[in-house]
């Protein structure tokens, strides 16, 4: 069974530019976790869905982020316009439900560097 | 915001030896997760902690619970160059779904 798929793995852009990231969670997930790791640091819950509404967005900055999880599958996080400071790995997580010791299975990642 | 600080942050040893990294918050959690993350990749669950005292092994790893459910710590006995990576706790609260991670420990088992 293929496990959490994002891509790109890599993007990088100038600042004031738009990026897009996919995910693709574990089949039959229903929760499903946009996080963003920085270098050295731990990653930080960006927004989480369950099925197709996002239930947790408050730590996600709405002036340039969105996201969306059409038919509570596939996802797409969007960043409009970079800038340098998001440069960092966006990773995706599913899990089977929403339960605090739930098991999260992540994704490779998708480093963003903006220039 | 429950905040979840690793000890140490950094850490080298030689292949063979013993080592203990610690996860400690002044917070309680309902449960608490250890992951390892390698270079390039998203972290991989190791094991979920959830009552106080436990203690799990998981071959060479041995993972324990703080009684009280504040901390917890990760030891690793007889350290190969294959577990090289960073190791991240993630604990949740009381009736809360949300994990907060910890800035990990990075760790480096020379062959």
């Amino acid at each position: 069974e293929a496990g959490v798929v994002q891509s790109p793995r890599y993007k990088i852009i100038e600042k004031k530019q738009p990026v897009a990231f996919w995910c693709n969670p574990i089949s039959g997930h229903n929760t499903l976790y946009w996080y963003l790791q920085n270098l050295g640091q731990g990653p930080e819950l960006l927004i989480r869905y369950e099925n197709e509404e996002a239930v947790d967005d408050s730590q996600l900055p709405k002036d340039r982020f969105s996201a969306e999880r059409l038919k509570g599958v596939d996802s797409t996080l969007k960043i409009q316009p970079a800038e340098l400071g998001d440069s960092a790995v966006y990773l995706c997580a599913s899990s089977a439900g929403a339960f605090s010791a739930n098991v999260l299975t992540f994704g490779a990642g998708s480093r963003l560097t903006v220039l | 915001t429950q905040l979840l600080k690793q000890s140490p942050q950094f850490l080298s040893i030689q292949e063979g030896e013993n080592l203990t990294v610690y996860c400690n918050s002044s917070s309680v959690f309902s449960s608490l997760q250890w992951y390892r993350q390698e270079p390039g990749e998203g972290p991989v669950l190791l094991v979920t902690v959830v009552t106080g005292g436990e203690v799990k092994k998981l071959k060479r790893l041995t993972f324990q619970f703080g009684d009280a459910r504040k901390d917890s710590s990760l030891h690793i006995t007889a350290a190969q160059p294959g577990d090289t990576g960073l190791y991240l706790c993630a604990g949740a609260g009381a009736g809360s779904y949300q994990l907060t991670f910890g800035k990990g420990t990075k760790l480096s088992v020379i062959p």
